[in-house]
């Protein structure tokens, strides 16, 4: 177990629609990550966020938005779906912002788009 | 741009053999962080080890080891004596550092198997 919880494990939803995927870091983290793996996209960088504020950007839609609340949990928000959007969700979380600081991932949200 | 090749998709092995997992990367930074994580059936992804790019030492950790090349841009994972428990999708990782923040570039995976 890394620590890092995220809800809701699984998800089915239909094309067009929103969702919201929560994360909570390990205690004491202050970053998190966000990634997507899928079939044919394989492992992405989303975005990562360092106390409540964006630090880096990847290849993240603009249908897709996150933010780090002040006791640091984070939420993924994931709009106008489509079929292409069905993947299985990470988050991660850091002590601290640099890359000389492990990633550690919680168990994933799959997201099924229908 | 950050690259990280895994050339093999999947490995098949029966238990008790040595494996193997190649992984190269590209990148153009000169200080960089390379990781392994492991995904299991279940789906999360372990963390199993992270080395700085001065740091050419190998390192074992029980049945595992790390071989790190610079000269060769190479970072390959051995499990010695493999087991069932070791079947899983490995994924090799390069860490960036965009304007101080951090991020991953992955590889593809290598799926293992391992039979009895």
């Amino acid at each position: 177990d890394s620590g890092v919880t995220q809800t809701p494990k699984h998800l089915i939803t239909a094309t067009g629609q929103r969702v919201t995927l929560r994360c909570s870091p390990r205690s004491g983290d202050l970053s998190v990550y966000w990634y997507q793996q899928s079939l044919d996209q394989g492992l992405q960088f989303l975005i990562q966020y360092y106390n409540g504020e964006e630090r880096a950007k990847g290849n993240i839609l603009e249908r897709f938005s996150a933010q780090q609340f002040p006791d640091l949990h984070s939420e993924l928000n994931l709009s106008s779906l489509e079929l292409g959007d069905s993947a299985l969700y990470f988050c991660a979380s850091s002590e601290g912002l640099a890359d000389t600081y492990e990633q550690y991932f919680g168990p994933g949200t799959r997201l099924t788009v229908t | 741009a950050q690259k990280v090749t895994q050339a093999q998709t999947e490995i098949s092995v029966v238990e008790k053999e040595d494996v193997t997992l190649d992984c190269v990367y590209e990148t153009r930074d000169t200080t960089y962080y390379l990781f392994w994580y492991k995904q299991p059936p279940s789906g999360e992804l372990v963390f199993l080890i992270r080395r700085n790019s001065f740091d050419e030492q190998n390192e074992i950790s029980g049945r595992y080891s790390w071989n790190f090349q610079k000269s060769t841009s190479s970072f390959n994972f051995t499990i010695t004596a493999s087991q069932v428990v070791d079947s899983a999708v490995y994924f090799c990782a390069l860490s960036e550092a965009p304007g101080g923040g951090n991020k991953l570039t992955f590889g593809t995976g290598t799926q293992l198997k391992v039979e009895l």
